[in-house]
């Protein structure tokens, strides 16, 4: 039963600490994308990869948020440092590349994410 | 740049369909989705369409797409209270790499 899988599942941190946040992609899928999901701003794409390569990092707050795929079945997003505002439950997800289901993303279970 | 409008709530009673409706702006999208996320769990892809498809059903499941009224439905027969949950739509867009999302609806089922 092929899952993204994300480490940690939660997380408490105090304001000013590196936070790290993991997750391996579907073995095969070659797109990777991390989201945040906050009740007051709803689903955000942050970022996403293909073939290990950033696409698209618009939606991410460069000063300290950073998206790395050291290889291809890991992807790493990075918080430092972290501040309350960052609080969130932070998703991954990947995609394969077919004419069949298009850009299909399968979804991980989520780093909740806690800053004190 | 894209749209994908939802209703935040709808109530419905066990045994009754559900409707979950959705609208999007974007004229060239390609696939149109739907995702369920139960609490505390990430998003589960339930169905998709082309968007040269009128009609997908899938057991419970019915997705109508009207296309000229950018228009995506999500009918659920005999609802159950395991359905529960906020729906999430989606569309991709012909020569992109990623997806829209919708505010979510979030479904209650009443026993």
């Amino acid at each position: 039963d092929a899952r993204v899988t994300q480490t940690p599942r939660h997380k408490v941190t105090e304001m000013g600490q590196e936070v790290t946040m993991r997750c391996q992609p579907i073995l095969g899928h070659n797109t990777v994308f991390w989201y945040r999901q906050t009740m007051m701003q709803g689903l955000e794409l942050l970022a996403y990869f293909r073939n290990r390569a950033p696409l698209d990092d618009s939606g991410m707050p460069k000063d300290r948020f950073s998206a790395e795929m050291p290889d291809a079945t890991l992807a790493t997003l990075k918080i430092q440092p972290s501040e309350p505002r960052d609080s969130a439950v932070y998703f991954c997800a990947s995609a394969g590349s077919s004419a069949q289901e298009g850009e299909t993303q399968y979804f991980g279970p989520g780093t909740r994410l806690l800053v004190l | 740049g894209e749209d994908v409008e939802q209703s935040l709530f709808l109530s419905v009673r066990e045994g009754d369909s559900s409707v979950i409706n959705c609208t999007y702006t974007d004229s060239s999208s390609t696939y149109l989705y739907w995702y369920k996320q139960e609490p505390g769990a990430g998003l589960q892809l339930l169905t998709y369409i082309f968007s040269n498809m009128d009609m997908k059903q899938d057991q419970r499941l019915t997705v109508l797409l009207n296309k000229k009224d950018k228009h995506l439905s999500l009918r659920i027969a005999d609802t159950q209270t395991g359905d529960s949950a906020i729906y999430f739509c989606a569309e991709s867009i012909l020569g992109g790499n990623n997806l829209f999302f919708g505010t979510g609806t979030r479904l209650t089922v009443i026993p």
